[in-house]
């Protein structure tokens, strides 16, 4: 299977709120409620930040929050803030399978 | 807290298996349902989930990589393994291991990550 589809680059100021894309099918994204969202700064492991479409981790700040219609999952950040800078980086379960979505790399301006 | 932590040669040839483990600490491999998983990003891409056992010994792995992938899991030792046979230059990378959500009950995420341990296969 072909991995989910994310824009590669958003920006934002700091204030601002954004939203990432992933973008699959009706066999992963649209089946399941099993998407994930995943931060990783460079040369860090990746940290998960939603899980199970909408739901946050402890600890985890609330100006993440995640949403799915259809094939289609969403990660909104508001109130960005420099720390925020990062790649974010999508997930869904199908079939036996794990898929990832390309990344996409936040830069706050 | 629970704790991951890869281990193994940083070094592969080509042709030759790549071998990695994992020890978990502050926590059982074994006392829950969770599955402990392997993912692997090449330099500057994305994640790739290679697969994921239970400590009963069931095992999933992602299609593209299963006829060369082996994960396996000691619970004496609290560490779970990896093994990839005839790697080629491609599958230099960091290989990440990870405890995952059972997606079988509805959740399939990657909650604990180790810090990652990068692979470089060369001659």
């Amino acid at each position: 299977q072909s991995a989910l589809t994310q824009p590669a680059s958003v920006s934002g100021s700091p204030g601002q709120s954004i939203t990432i894309s992933c973008t699959g099918t009706s066999s992963d994204v649209g089946g399941y409620n099993y998407v994930s969202w995943y931060q990783q700064h460079p040369g860090k492991a990746p940290k998960l930040i939603i899980y199970e479409v909408s739901y946050r981790p402890s600890g985890v700040s609330n100006r993440f929050s995640g949403s799915k219609s259809g094939n289609a999952a969403s990660l909104t950040i508001s109130g960005l803030q420099a720390d925020d800078e990062a790649a974010y980086y999508c997930s869904s379960y199908t079939s036996s399978n794990i898929l990832f979505g390309g990344g996409t790399k936040l830069t706050v301006l | 807290q629970l704790q991951l932590q890869e281990s193994g040669p940083g070094l592969v040839k080509p042709s030759e298996t790549l071998s990695l483990t994992c020890t978990v600490s502050g926590g059982s491999i074994s006392s829950s349902n969770y599955y402990w998983g392997w993912v692997r990003q090449p330099p500057g891409e994305g994640l790739e989930w290679i697969g994921s056992i239970h400590y009963s010994g069931s095992v999933d792995y992602t299609p593209s990589l299963r006829s060369r992938v082996t994960i396996s899991v000691d619970t004496s030792k609290n560490q779970f393994s990896l093994k990839v046979s005839s790697v080629p230059l491609a599958h230099t990378a960091v290989y990440y291991c990870a405890r995952q959500s059972p997606c079988i009950i509805g959740s399939c995420y990657f909650d604990y990550w180790g810090q990652g341990s990068l692979v470089t296969v060369s001659s």
